[in-house]
């Protein structure tokens, strides 16, 4: 099938490290994606990590893929309630153009 | 400013009353597209567009339209809403669809709501 597959809901307290877990179906994907979005807003990119890598750090965030498991993590250290929002992964298909599935989203709430 | 214009915010219609939906950016992109979001479902794709004149179905087309008569605008166009097309749609952009790893830009969505 072409799902990607998330959790719906994370809950953690302020300062603790988040992650928020993906699984994808097509071993082709070349890019994996994290996007977030803020209520009454559209989605921003935060970071994405080609295929052949395994880890990607950015500041705060960290991306791990395991391609054998079609496994993608996002990892937010010291979580800030500024990052309460949806996250959405997303897996990009090659064939003409950059086709983007994305996940059902996960919510992630912090709380003080 | 760069950016992708979405208008209205918000929309509630009545069923069969044809609507179009607005988006226009100002980054000289090639590639738009349009998508739905739904509770538990995501971000599904319904109709894309790689340059002027040129319109592709994406994964949930029915019910919709899109023209590309200029390179900065992609109307969404319903001719006859139906209830099940209440949704939340963003419209996307980016500079070229070739790259996989082109960043999209969205919009900051529609919220239609078809009674």
């Amino acid at each position: 099938g072409e799902d990607v597959e998330q959790s719906l809901f994370l809950s953690v307290r302020e300062g603790d490290s988040s992650v928020i877990n993906c699984t994808y179906t097509d071993s082709s994907s070349t890019y994996l994606y994290w996007y977030k979005q803020e209520p009454g807003a559209g989605l921003q990119l935060l970071t994405y990590i080609f295929s052949n890598m395994d880890m990607k750090q950015d500041q705060r965030l960290t991306v791990l893929l395991n391609k054998k498991d079609k496994h993608l993590s996002l990892r937010i250290a010291d979580t800030q309630t500024g990052d309460s929002a949806i996250y959405f992964c997303a897996e990009s298909r090659s064939g003409g153009y950059n086709k983007l599935i994305f996940g059902a989203g996960t919510r992630l709430a912090v709380h003080p | 400013e760069a950016q992708v214009t979405q208008n209205p915010r918000y929309l509630i219609t009545v069923t069969g009353k044809k609507l179009t939906v607005t988006c226009s950016q100002n980054m000289n992109h090639e590639y738009m597209s349009w998508y739905r979001q739904d509770p538990g479902l995501g971000l599904r794709q319904i109709y894309y567009s790689m340059n002027v004149e040129v319109t592709d179905k994406g994964d949930v087309p029915e019910g919709y339209k899109v023209s590309r008569k200029e390179k900065r605008n992609f109307p969404l166009i319903l001719e006859s809403p139906s209830p099940n097309q209440t949704s939340l749609y963003f419209c996307a952009s980016s500079r070229s669809p070739g790259q996989s790893n082109e960043k999209l830009f969205f919009g900051s969505g529609t919220q239609l709501s078809v009674l």
